[in-house]
């Protein structure tokens, strides 16, 4: 089945620096990719929609320019932490949307998640 | 109001119970509904999807929609320890690119 690979699964950086996470979609061509936010015992925060070919639409509170989204190809997505702090320290997920997949599952698609640990 | 509430537990049950999980919404645009099992420091992975009002079955697992009331169910039957994980329930409406809006997911532990 469709998978949705997601690197680093583990980060430790140092305060100042940035980090990149990957998503990539294996064997489906990916027009729309999630990055979801997630704190311990929380659900999935939405922070932006990474959107092939054009600007990420950001939700309201997320800065565009601490957190760079990149959908240059139909089946990558890149977000940047940029000039990490530790409250940036959590655990990022991504998940692709398989518009060409049979009803019920599209929203199938989500990585294996990124824990980032800034110190 | 959050768009989906859930109530996040914990709960536990013993090996062979059934379970109940549920959320209700406010959004009557929603269409799609999901529920997804996620283990600890795991993305989540789809269990269940439903369109609209109905049931759906599958295996140990049957999810209900009643939009009339904004309410959707998860039941797992003959429940194992393997079970054990935190579930999330997330929602949509029927236009492409629309964004899934989740529950705050219950956290189930079964018991052997």
């Amino acid at each position: 089945g469709a998978v949705v690979s997601q690197h680093p699964s583990r980060v430790i950086c140092k305060s100042g620096t940035s980090v990149k996470i990957e998503c990539r979609s294996l064997d489906f061509q990916a027009t729309t990719m999630f990055w979801y936010r997630q704190f311990p015992k929380q659900s999935l925060m939405l922070m932006a929609t990474s959107n092939e070919g054009s600007k990420a639409t950001y939700e309201q509170g997320v800065e565009k320019d601490k957190f760079l989204i990149n959908h240059a190809s139909l089946t990558l997505s890149t977000l940047t932490v940029t000039s990490a702090h530790p409250e940036d320290s959590s655990f990022y997920i991504c998940s692709a949307r398989d518009e060409g997949a049979a009803l019920g599952n599209t929203e199938a698609f989500f990585g294996q998640g990124t824990r980032l640990t800034v110190v | 109001q959050k768009e989906v509430e859930q109530d996040p537990g914990p709960l536990s049950v013993p090996e062979g119970a059934i379970v109940s999980l549920n959320c209700t919404y406010s959004n009557s645009a929603f269409q799609y509904f999901m529920w997804y099992r996620q283990y600890s420091r795991k993305g989540p992975e789809l269990l269940m999807y439903t369109y609209s009002s109905g049931n759906k079955e599958d295996g140990r697992f049957t999810a209900q929609v009643d939009k009339s009331s904004k309410y959707i169910s998860l039941f797992i039957r003959d429940s194992q320890p393997s079970d054990s994980a935190t579930y999330l329930c997330a929602m949509r409406g029927i236009q492409g690119a629309q964004k899934l809006v989740f529950g705050q997911g219950t956290r189930l532990t079964i018991n052997p």
